[in-house]
């Protein structure tokens, strides 16, 4: 149980153009997601709280017209790279959040902007 | 605010080995803590947790965690170290920001290494 997915799990895209990731929980409803970014050998940052129906909560220095978040349902959080350029290529990582605040993470997502 | 430290960036045991990971965490209220393990070019995968139940958490995989409040720490042991636990392992506390679900702020991460 607890499972969540990313799609893609891949994506290279150009400069300039916007990507979409998906984040959802298979076998749970989680009414709050949470988006993390991770740089190479590095540890996780919190982006943003994601919650189903509501504008998301964005961490200070995280852009929210770059970084476009939206939960409309109870399984499933998008997050769109708008207007991607190189420095924003990383490793996304999404998580659930199921009973008793254990967050169920995903695979997560490798970005590379050329 | 809540913080974690973790100790050592890289840690090398030898397999068969006990295994100990180092967490210091940092928090005004009674913490929320996990541990979790991280294999290359994936997410992440929840060893085990502390909510204020038993000060002794035993999770997958063999490992165990002891919370002390008198040593703000939360170490991450194993008796007895397998080379399929070669990973990156990473200490968290939840943030306590006021209402609504929180985030968890993560340390630098522990590679752990296994020599056979």
């Amino acid at each position: 149980g607890a499972v969540v997915s990313q799609h893609p799990s891949r994506v290279i895209c150009k400069s300039g153009t916007s990507v979409k990731i998906e984040c959802r929980s298979l076998d749970f409803q989680a009414t709050t997601m949470f988006w993390y970014r991770q740089f190479p050998k590095q540890s996780l940052m919190l982006m943003a709280t994601s919650n189903e129906g509501s504008k998301a909560t964005y961490e200070q220095g995280v852009e929210k017209d770059k970084f476009l978040i939206n939960h409309a349902s109870l399984t499933l959080s998008t997050l769109t790279v708008t207007s991607a350029h190189p420095e924003d290529s990383s490793f996304y990582i999404c998580s659930a959040l199921g009973n008793t605040d254990t967050q169920y993470f995903g695979p997560g997502t490798r970005l590379t902007v050329l | 605010a809540q913080s974690v430290t973790q100790l050592g960036s890289h840690v090398s045991v030898s397999e068969g080995a006990l295994v100990l990971l180092r967490c210091n965490y940092s928090s005004s209220v009674p913490p929320y803590l996990f541990w979790y393990v991280q294999y290359p070019n994936q997410g992440l995968q929840l060893l085990l947790k502390y909510t204020s139940a038993a000060t002794l958490v035993k999770g997958i995989n063999g490992f165990e965690a002891e919370f002390k409040k008198s040593e703000t720490s939360f170490h991450l042991t194993k008796p007895s170290a397998h080379m399929s636990d070669a990973a990156e392992y990473f200490c968290a506390v939840i943030r306590k920001s006021g209402g609504g679900a929180d985030g968890l702020t993560f340390g630098k991460g522990t590679h752990l290494i296994i020599q056979p």
